[in-house]
């Protein structure tokens, strides 16, 4: 089964608008990190956001927050007031295990969704 | 300058060949990882070193090897390049913290003829 499933591969948003990028994921760790990366056409990943499994509140990055829900298993990107700049392809990864213990801390990532914000 | 920096930045090779990706990280974390991205999909890990004595084989480790030179340097060899290993190259350095974020460099992308 897949570990980490996103299910949109293209969204369009119209700048200054909001969107949602779907994420799920699958694991029987009960700790367990998420993350989403940015990747704009220049090719680098750029870390964005971070949630851990047992942090009681979604996590916010500026414009970005991430809307954790544990019993479905989801964790989606919610970006607010697109900007033409966050045009990228962007994936969501999953960290299981303790990091500060016998887990590597090797992240599994999802196939990625191509946004794009139109003016 | 960047906190993970790879060379090369663009290589094209020949199949047969060796090749060696380097790696450099000035976060002074532990751990570094080598990934493999193909067009259109996600990364996927080939090597990951906890510690300069510590190396062990990720999803796809075939065709590769790795050497961890020193806590800042992972470097990545194809022994003897094929086209299918033609592929967007990351490296990514993490602490080992409880929240421990991966930080990559640029990438390297690759060719194999």
């Amino acid at each position: 089964a897949q570990k980490i499933t996103q299910t949109q591969p293209g969204m369009f948003v119209q700048e200054k608008e909001a969107v949602t990028l779907d994420c799920t994921y699958d694991t029987s760790d009960p700790s367990y990190g998420l993350f989403w990366y940015k990747q704009p056409s220049s090719g680098e990943m750029i870390f964005l956001i971070y949630q851990g499994s047992y942090d009681q509140q979604n996590a916010t990055e500026g414009r970005y927050s991430l809307n954790f829900q544990k019993a479905r298993k989801s964790a989606n990107l919610v970006i607010s007031a697109s900007q033409l700049g966050d045009s990228a392809m962007y994936f969501c990864a999953m960290r299981e295990g303790n990091a500060g213990g016998t887990s590597y801390g090797k992240l599994t990532f999802g196939q990625g969704t191509i946004l794009t914000v139109h003016p | 300058d960047a906190d993970v920096t790879q060379t090369p930045r663009n290589r094209i090779t020949k199949t047969g060949k060796r090749i060696m990706l380097e790696c450099s990280q000035t976060k002074g974390h532990d751990r570094m990882y080598w990934y493999r991205q193909d067009p259109g999909l996600g990364l996927q890990l080939i090597y990951y070193s906890f510690d300069v004595k510590d190396i062990n084989k990720g999803e796809i480790s075939d065709g590769y090897s790795v050497s961890r030179q020193a806590q800042a340097k992972f470097s990545l060899s194809l022994e003897s390049a094929i086209p299918n290993q033609t592929a967007l190259y990351f490296c990514a350095t993490s602490g080992d913290g409880a929240t421990d974020t991966q930080y990559f460099g640029p990438g390297t992308r690759l060719t194999v003829l």
